[in-house]
């Protein structure tokens, strides 16, 4: 059973046209992330979203927590070519191990 | 910020042998990491948790006996891939979270491909 769902999971537009990726769950988590993976390397942070409802801009990078905190969106404006890689969006819930599971991953290719 | 690297990046090994992945949190001490396995084009997946001077915590469906972990100080933590076989080729990616950071960030290794001939 996925815990996080993620649509779309490929994903690809032109230059300049603007995106949104969706995270969604059942369960409720203390906080949300998003990463941005390139193949090959590991995942790098792109942004934390703790509080319910809570927005945060990260320059063409736009990321909303869902009010019940068991969704998120990820908005891009103006994709560009260097936006290309798997955004994965992972839930922490505090069991005892504090573990972070990831979504399914959203692979977005920008063409130039 | 924090660093976790990750040795060997790469690594061909023959069906049957042993392969050990290795984690350190480089400017860090790191009660827990955290292991993780990925197929081509697909998500991660949790393997397990590495505790430091205990048994590491297995997700379902991951052989303890298969995939060894030793996390023997606060800044290392190993996986052993025992016997491995063609189906066990994936990257494998080790994480760890800083106690003292602000955020709590999750902060990644480079990952280890793994390919069995």
């Amino acid at each position: 059973t996925q815990l996080l769902e993620q649509s779309p999971q490929f994903l690809s537009i032109q230059e300049g046209e603007n995106l949104t990726v969706y995270c969604n769950s059942s369960s409720v988590f203390s906080s949300l992330q998003w990463y941005r993976q390139e193949p090959g390397e590991g995942p790098v942070l792109l942004v934390t979203v703790v509080t319910g409802g809570e927005v945060k801009k990260l320059k063409r990078l736009t990321f909303q927590f869902g009010d019940a905190r068991k969704d998120s969106s990820l908005h891009i404006t103006a994709a560009q070519p260097g936006d290309t890689g798997l955004y994965l969006c992972a839930g922490e819930r505090k069991t005892s191990y504090d573990k972070v599971i990831f979504g399914p991953g959203t692979s977005l290719s920008v063409i130039p | 910020g924090a660093v976790v690297s990750q040795h060997p990046s790469w690594v061909i090994c023959k069906s049957g042998t042993s392969v050990k992945i290795e984690c350190r949190s480089l400017d860090f001490q790191a009660t827990t990491m955290f292991w993780y396995r990925q197929f081509p084009k697909q998500s991660l997946m949790l393997m397990a948790t590495s505790n430091e001077g205990s048994k590491a915590t297995y997700e379902q469906g991951v052989e303890k006996d298969k995939f060894l972990i030793n996390h023997a100080s606060l800044t290392l933590s190993t996986l052993t891939v025992t016997s491995a076989h063609p189906e066990d080729s994936s990257f494998y990616i080790c994480s760890a979270r800083d106690p003292s950071g602000h955020t709590g960030e999750l902060f990644f290794g480079e990952g280890s491909r793994l390919t069995v001939l």
